[in-house]
């Protein structure tokens, strides 16, 4: 079956930690992005890619990095940089012809 | 800025009512709208997805419309289940940066009672 793979489910950082979340898709999308949940906030995109080796920033990209190296695959590097990082992390991919999105399951992230 | 806003923020039903909940958008220039549901700790299932030339679609006991000119979108559940408790979110497509992103709003928790 075709979707969207997160790993891990939960992940926990500790203070001045850079940690790597990881996104794979097999349903040959060609745009990915990544949103950050907070409870009363809604979901807010940290960044987005429509093709290999290219990405763009969305409304909340500081304090994060990504890569897209390959079509599948979408990893988001959250920096020491990033002040308050303990949210739910979700991972999209859509195709560009209707742009129906397809999100992962998510990873829960905690700063300890 | 595109603001797309749910409301009410939660809903209670009695099983078996049918319900209609709302989702308004500020931009009618939208792409598509889609709905999604979100169970608790769970990532977003895509329900229905509206292409601003469409009306209306229908998946089962779901049923989602949209107005472009009033800038408003509804879904509505039919004979509602205990199942169907989770929170309902919206999403508009706009235009930006040659592409399209979406605009969520903050969602409906709805709870089905039995």
């Amino acid at each position: 079956d075709g979707g969207i793979t997160q790993s891990p489910k939960y992940l926990f950082r500790k203070e001045g930690q850079n940690v790597t979340l990881s996104c794979e898709q097999n349903l040959n999308h060609d745009a990915m992005y990544w949103y950050r949940q907070d409870p009363g906030q809604g979901l807010r995109l940290i960044y987005y890619s429509q093709i290999v080796n290219d990405f763009q920033k969305g409304d909340i990209a500081e304090g994060y990095s990504v890569s897209r190296e390959k079509k599948e695959s979408f990893p988001l590097t959250v920096t020491s940089a990033q002040k308050n990082p303990t949210a739910f992390y979700l991972c999209a991919s859509s195709i560009t012809s209707n742009y129906g999105y397809t999100f992962g399951s998510g990873t829960r992230l905690t700063v300890v | 800025k595109q603001e797309v806003t749910q409301i009410p923020a939660a809903l209670s039903v009695p099983e078996g009512e049918n319900l209609v909940l709302n989702c308004s958008f500020t931009d009618s220039a939208i792409y598509n709208l889609q709905w999604f549901r979100q169970d608790p700790g769970k990532g977003l299932t895509s329900l229905l997805l509206i292409q601003s030339s469409q009306r209306e679609q229908t998946s089962g006991r779901l049923n989602a419309s949209l107005d472009k000119s009033s800038g408003r979108s509804t879904l509505y559940i039919a004979a509602s289940q205990p199942g169907d408790s989770a929170t309902y979110l919206c999403a508009a497509a706009y235009s930006g940066a040659g592409s399209y992103q979406l605009t969520f709003g903050k969602g409906t928790k709805l709870s089905v009672i039995p």
